[in-house]
């Protein structure tokens, strides 16, 4: 199993442009996350997927941000247009169930991003 | 947002040492409590899940208790070596995860 996979792994751009981050889950798992990390807010939930569909983006910052699962094995975390605070490390992670009764969470390896 | 607190945010180990921190988390509407281990550049990976208050598990040298009614877990490390530095993260799970910011663990040779 290759776990989750994420493109690209580093993204270097200039404010105002617009960023397209990538996320395969593991085949098989109906839920798929997208997390940011920040030294100063630690990791945070932005939203999550059931099934393809949006259950909870109560996390997404602002209209700025915006994800999108059109099929099981695909997603797309969108920032549009970016500013230099978008800076940090985007994590897509997957899961069997929804955390709860034990079911963990497998991450992928995360985009870094820098917006200058 | 849920309140998720670990304590120390850091810690320096010696080779050998034993060592443990925790983490603390709300004690209403609880579901489960995960732990993960984080190590620089690559993705969170996860050590435990537990779910009953007094649960305890162990993964070789790691262990981890609950007690869901006070709201914390304990994370200790026997006999600590070079290969278990990393950040330690906790997350509260009550459907969604919430996580703590981390206990960063260098043990030196």
């Amino acid at each position: 199993d290759a776990g989750v996979i994420q493109s690209p792994r580093h993204e270097v751009t200039e404010m105002g442009q617009e960023v397209t981050l990538r996320c395969k889950p593991i085949s098989g798992h109906d839920y798929l996350f997208w997390y940011r990390q920040t030294m100063m807010r630690g990791l945070e939930l932005l939203i999550y997927f059931n099934n393809n569909v949006p259950i909870d983006d109560s996390g997404m910052p602002e209209d700025r941000f915006s994800a999108k699962m059109p099929n099981a094995s695909f997603s797309t975390l969108k920032i549009q247009p970016s500013e230099p605070r978008d800076s940090a490390v985007y994590f897509c992670a997957s899961s069997s169930e929804l955390a709860g009764a034990g079911n963990e969470q497998f991450f992928g390896p995360g985009t870094r991003l820098t917006v200058l | 947002i849920l309140n998720v607190e670990q304590s120390p945010q850091s810690l320096h180990v010696q080779e050998g040492d034993s060592t443990n921190f925790t983490c603390s988390f709300p004690s209403s509407n609880f579901y489960a409590l995960h732990w993960y281990r984080w190590e620089t550049a690559k993705s969170p990976e996860a050590l435990f899940v537990m779910t009953l208050n007094g649960d305890e598990k162990k993964k070789g040298r790691i262990s981890a208790t609950l007690n869901t009614k006070e709201g914390y877990s304990y994370l200790y490390i026997k006999g600590s070596q070079p290969e278990d530095s990393a950040t330690y993260l906790c997350a509260f799970d009550d459907y969604k995860l919430s996580f703590g910011a981390g206990t960063t663990v260098t043990v030196r040779a």
